[in-house]
């Protein structure tokens, strides 16, 4: 069965570097989308991305966070400059299209990012 | 704007007992979609349902059951006969268009079930 796979699953890194999370999509879905879970909390949506662009983000995905999709299955998440509250569950999803009955957003196992 | 509440934060039951988790949702768009998700210790979400704002019909998967109302806004989730391994976090979330093209999900702040063996 198709699915949703990230890497690393597990990053460490020091306040202030940059770090980019990986994804890769189910190969014949359109629809990407980045969510995060702060330990303890709730999954909140961060952006989606659709035909090489982001066709929405939340108030959360400001200008240290930026997506790509650099060469047609890998979608990433790079955070410029991390920071202390970055540290969180960072959840990939793919959809087979935006609405209507195939919906459905399949989540990766996540990446535990870790900022110290 | 969309919303879901879950104002269950944790609910313990033993073994064998029947759980209810609480959902309750707003939107002001007529087509949306409605799902649960579990949360096991290991962090994967893992999906369980979806229905259609169209679909208010009732929905039992197994030991699972759904009541989608609209009337109420609400789309609670039933365990019957709980076991050890239905320990989790359990989201309820919605969809609905955004406006902007896409689909996000909006997710409640979940309900921590422990099933005491």
């Amino acid at each position: 069965e198709p699915e949703v796979t990230q890497t690393p699953s597990h990053q460490v890194t020091q306040m202030g570097q940059e770090v980019i999370l990986r994804c890769v999509p189910i190969s014949n879905h359109l629809y990407f989308y980045w969510y995060r879970q702060i330990l303890g909390q709730k999954v909140e949506f961060l952006v989606s991305f659709y035909n090489n662009e982001i066709s929405e983000k939340s108030e959360i995905f400001d200008d240290q966070f930026s997506v790509e999709r650099p060469d047609g299955s890998n979608f990433t998440l790079k955070i410029r400059s991390t920071k202390l509250e970055d540290s969180a569950m960072y959840f990939c999803a793919s959809s087979e299209v935006g609405g209507g009955a195939l919906n459905e957003q399949f989540f990766g196992p996540g990446t535990r990012l870790t900022v110290l | 704007a969309q919303k879901v509440t879950q104002a269950q934060t944790e609910i313990s039951v033993v073994e064998k007992e029947d759980v209810t988790l609480d959902c309750v949702y707003e939107t002001r768009d007529t087509t949306y979609y409605l799902f649960w998700y579990k949360q096991p210790p290991s962090g994967e979400l893992v999906f369980l349902i979806r229905r259609n704002s169209f679909d208010e019909q009732n929905e039992i998967s197994g030991r699972y059951s759904w009541n989608f109302q609209k009337s109420t806004s609400s789309f609670n989730f039933t365990i019957t006969a709980s076991q050890v391994v239905d320990s989790a976090v359990y989201f309820c979330a919605l969809s609905a268009y955004s406006g902007a093209g896409s689909y996000q999900l909006t997710f409640g702040k979940g309900t921590k079930l422990s099933v005491i063996p």
